[in-house]
């Protein structure tokens, strides 16, 4: 079965700082993987996702995120936070069970508080 | 990009009645539909996926006589919450994949559910 853990519940960094959020993956075949963001009481945006190719992935607002298959990690990153920043991430991992991208399995998330 | 909407945002419906959520695709053909609940401050969890014109695929522990799905045409999914109970009192997410952009998902905004 598949699974994503994000270690980290909360995470507190000053605005300006570099940000990085962990998650590992547990799938059986070649993942699909999301980073989404969520704003407390809305929807999820996504802010990027890898299926192949270059495993280094270029998301919206600035982020990054590498995929490491021999870690089983798609961290991601950002070089400077902004306090707009401050909300939920949600790590995600699915699959392509022949018809096109399943549903995903997403992980507990992780909240990032933004200090000034 | 393509929109996902759902409706309504907000509902709070009596215990035992039953509430309908829609999901709809705006601008695109949704052939596969997801449907996720979320807890306050929890992840989301894959409650069942529909192809348009087949019955919904549930995942195990989620009752498909409880939550009815129906996706009767290419543009529109919902969600029967029927005999609603407090416990039943979530925040609910649609997302859709079109035939054209098979691992591509756009997610709707969600439904608070607030059973009394």
């Amino acid at each position: 079965a598949q699974s994503v853990t994000q270690p980290d519940i909360h995470i507190t960094v000053s605005e300006g700082a570099s940000l990085e959020l962990r998650c590992n993956y547990s799938y059986g075949a070649t993942p699909y993987l999301f980073w989404y963001v969520q704003s407390p009481g809305q929807g999820l945006q996504l802010l990027l996702k890898y299926f192949s190719g270059d495993t280094l992935v270029q998301g919206i607002k600035g982020f990054e995120a590498e995929f490491k298959r021999s870690q089983s990690s798609f961290n991601l990153r950002k070089p400077s936070v902004h306090w707009s920043d401050a909300a939920e991430y949600f790590c995600a991992v699915g699959g392509d069970s022949g018809g096109g991208a399943d549903g995903l399995t997403f992980g507990k998330g992780t909240h990032l508080i933004i200090q000034p | 990009g393509a929109v996902v909407s759902q409706h309504p945002s907000r509902v709070i419906c009596k215990s035992g009645t039953s509430v309908k959520i829609e999901c709809r695709s705006l601008d695109f053909q949704a052939t596969t539909m997801f449907w996720y609940r979320q807890f306050p401050k929890q992840s989301l969890m894959l409650m069942a996926t529909s192809n348009e014109g087949s019955k919904a695929t549930y995942e195990q522990g989620v009752e498909k006589d409880k939550f009815l799905i129906n996706h009767a045409s290419l543009t529109l999914s919902t969600l029967t919450v029927t005999s609603a109970h407090p416990e039943d009192s979530s925040f609910y997410i649609c997302s859709a994949r079109t035939a054209g952009q098979r691992n591509t998902i756009y997610f709707g905004e969600g439904s608070w559910l607030t059973v009394v």
